[in-house]
């Protein structure tokens, strides 16, 4: 069976620091890993994702996440945190026919 | 247009209402989604659609009924709702055939629904 776990439901860094949302899979197929994005009463948008190749993926307003399969970890990073990033942030992992979304990370920035 | 449209953005009904959510996508592709999206509580996927044929469908209370007339459009009719059914209800779209979402989902803006 395959699930995603994000640790921590809630976080907080100040404006200019490193953001790191965690994201742990299980799966027992090669997975395909993604990170959405959802600002208040919005959808959800993609940040970026992960399918073959290089394990370091970047994607839109400067994120990135590592494909550790060791881990079997996913985790989400920014070097610099904006006050635009406050938002809600999701983990998921297709795998085989089945599409799993974490529960969810809220992201604060303080200024 | 592009991406993927819903409408309304929001909607009040009382529990007696009939009424419906549209979804449409332009992107071509070939499965579209129906989830829920309850404060503090994982997204819920309801209902699945391949090529405009149910693939899923995960328990959803019969008082939501979907409707997928072409692989563009996608229908929620609702009736009778409970005040527990207030929610954001997201509509998606995916490349690849239904469950086999490896591009990912492309996710309308949702409808905000509160039942009175």
């Amino acid at each position: 069976a395959q699930s995603v776990t994000q640790l921590g439901s809630h976080v907080s860094v100040s404006e200019g620091a490193l953001v790191l949302l965690r994201c742990n899979y299980s799966s027992s197929v090669p997975p395909y890993l993604f990170w959405y994005v959802q600002y208040p009463n919005q959808g959800l948008q993609l940040l970026l994702k992960y399918t073959t190749g290089a394990t370091l993926v970047k994607g839109i307003n400067g994120f990135e996440a590592e494909f550790k399969k060791s881990e079997t970890s996913f985790h989400l990073t920014k070097p610099s945190a904006h006050m635009s990033d406050a938002a809600e942030y999701f983990c998921a992992v297709s795998a085989g026919n089945q599409f799993y979304f974490g529960t969810g990370t809220s992201l604060t920035v303080i200024p | 247009e592009t991406g993927v449209t819903q409408t309304p953005r929001h909607l009040v009904m009382g529990m007696t209402n009939k009424k419906s959510l549209k979804c449409e996508q332009h992107l071509g592709h070939n499965a579209m989604y129906w989830y829920k999206q309850s404060a503090k509580k994982p997204l819920e996927l309801m209902f699945v659609y391949s090529l405009e044929e149910r693939v899923e469908n995960n328990s959803v209370p019969s008082r939501f009924s979907p409707e997928c007339p072409n692989s563009s459009h996608l229908f929620l009719h609702l009736h009778t709702l409970q005040p527990e059914d207030s929610a954001l209800y997201l509509c998606a779209s995916s490349q690849d055939r239904a469950g086999f979402a490896n591009y990912g989902y492309t996710f309308g803006s949702g409808t905000r629904l509160t039942v009175v």
